[in-house]
């Protein structure tokens, strides 16, 4: 059973950087599957930020693509997310998911979520 | 890129069907057939409960079913249960490789 738990600071300050780790346990993050991250601010929709593959290649959601980094550590089995400038906007519970892509993308396996606050 | 529409909030009596919609363009939910649904309780991760428009995960209840016409994807929720109260996302693939999410909708069972 493919487990996925999200680590990082729960507090950014205005202007600096997010910084998030995906740890994957129960499967290998070099497996034929795109690794992602998801966010929900407070009460409001989820909204796709971007995602990795093993190799290296990424997509991006263009409203967030100028400030987003996602990048893989094969070695430690998980993947990062950096989100820079961040302000009040970015406050939100982000997730990281697994996308199976054998047939059509969808997303089956998800973290449990970190609440990250943007405030000073 | 623009989030696929939902109705804001949907609801129906138990054991009644109800039927969310979730209407992209034809660069999204019209171009491809690999739109997805998702569950989300309060306070816990989505759980995926569609895929590839109308199959069931293992485990899913095949009181849940989707559909496609044009640009328009629905869910349908037969024998409605208070288990099913809910939030529920579609999600789509779109033609620049990226992803999107519905609005969301909130189901009430009264």
């Amino acid at each position: 059973q493919v487990q996925l738990q999200e680590s990082g600071p729960g507090l950014v300050k205005p202007s600096g950087t997010l910084s998030l780790t995906c740890a994957v346990s129960g499967g290998s993050i070099s497996s034929s599957n795109w690794w992602s991250w998801v966010r929900q601010p407070p009460g409001k929709g989820l909204e796709w930020i971007g995602e990795i593959y093993h190799s290296g290649s990424t997509n991006y959601n263009p409203s967030l693509k100028s400030r987003v980094t996602i990048s893989v550590d094969k070695s430690k089995n998980q993947f990062s997310l950096k989100l820079s400038s961040v302000t009040a906007a970015d406050t939100a519970v982000y997730y990281c998911a697994r996308e199976e892509v054998s047939s059509s993308p969808y997303f089956d396996y998800w973290g449990q979520g970190t609440l990250v606050t943007v405030s000073s | 890129q623009s989030a696929l529409t939902q109705p804001a909030s949907v609801s129906g009596s138990p054991g009644q069907s109800i039927t969310i919609s979730c209407t992209g363009t034809s660069s999204d939910v019209g171009g491809y057939n690999y739109v997805s649904w998702y569950q989300q309780h309060p306070g816990k991760a989505p759980k995926l409960m569609i895929y590839e428009v109308s199959n069931r995960p293992s485990g899913v209840s095949n009181r849940f079913s989707g559909s496609k016409s044009g640009n328009t994807a629905s869910l349908t929720i037969s024998g409605l249960q208070a288990e099913d109260e809910a939030d529920y996302y579609c999600s789509s693939y779109t033609s620049s490789s990226t992803r999107v999410f519905g609005t969301g909708t909130k189901v009430t069972v009264l």
